[in-house]
């Protein structure tokens, strides 16, 4: 089972707002609404931002925000700020071999 | 505050051993599953096994089925991860995690280093 597909690199001005896109087939993101987004800064253990499609843990900005459209699931983060530069990671469900497959890895850039 | 904490890890050689444990804390260890992440250098994150609570399923990444064994004591609330018959290709930092799909407690992560 090949990762699901994450452009390598995103970039924003701070306050701008950008999306991640996160492709996979009908094996997954196309079939389920278990599709979940992590952010991970360097050199630390991800963090955990969407869950089930579009779901906050607490705790969790509401600038961060998910959706789904066939195939392809979507992370959001309006009113981009500095700490918000870091890899961005999906994830999601499978019936392939491999039961959970995460996403290539999106770098996000403050400019 | 819910927390876990893993140990052991280190350098190993190609077609050696090694058991990962974690620590769970702050939290009912009993009513989650568990999982094993890892990420390899300048890589990316892939799942390698999922255990539930009573340990009557266990899911692993093809690669490692076979060779790496996914466990759990809820009596100490500790997760293991049995590696077997290493490979190059295994080195990575190894993270459990709370969840079977997605995890929202993550421990601090320890380095396989397996290389002769």
């Amino acid at each position: 089972q090949s990762a699901l597909t994450q452009p390598a690199s995103v970039s924003g001005s701070p306050g701008q707002s950008i999306t991640i896109s996160c492709t996979g087939s009908s094996s997954d993101i196309g079939s389920y609404n278990y599709v979940s987004w992590y952010q991970q800064h360097p050199g630390k253990a991800p963090k955990l931002l969407i869950y089930d499609v579009n779901n906050r843990p607490s705790g969790i900005s509401n600038r961060f925000s998910g959706s789904k459209s066939g195939n392809t699931a979507s992370l959001t983060i309006s009113g981009l700020q500095a700490e918000d530069g870091a890899d961005y990671y999906c994830n999601s469900y499978s019936t392939s071999s491999t039961r959970y497959v995460f996403g290539t890895g999106t770098q996000v850039t403050v400019l | 505050e819910e927390q876990l904490v893993e140990s052991g890890g280190g350098l190993v050689p190609p077609g050696g051993s090694l058991r990962l444990s974690c620590a769970a804390s702050g939290f009912t260890f009993t009513s989650h599953w568990m999982s094993w992440l890892r990420q390899a250098p300048e890589k990316g994150l892939e799942w390698v096994a999922t255990i539930k609570q009573d340990e009557r399923e266990k899911y692993y990444l093809d690669s490692v089925k076979g060779r790496f064994t996914i466990s759990r004591d809820n009596a100490k609330n500790l997760l293991y991860l049995q590696m077997n018959s290493l490979r190059v290709e295994d080195t990575a930092v190894y993270y459990c995690a709370r969840g079977a799909g997605w995890y929202n407690y993550w421990g601090q992560g320890r380095l396989v280093t397996v290389s002769s």
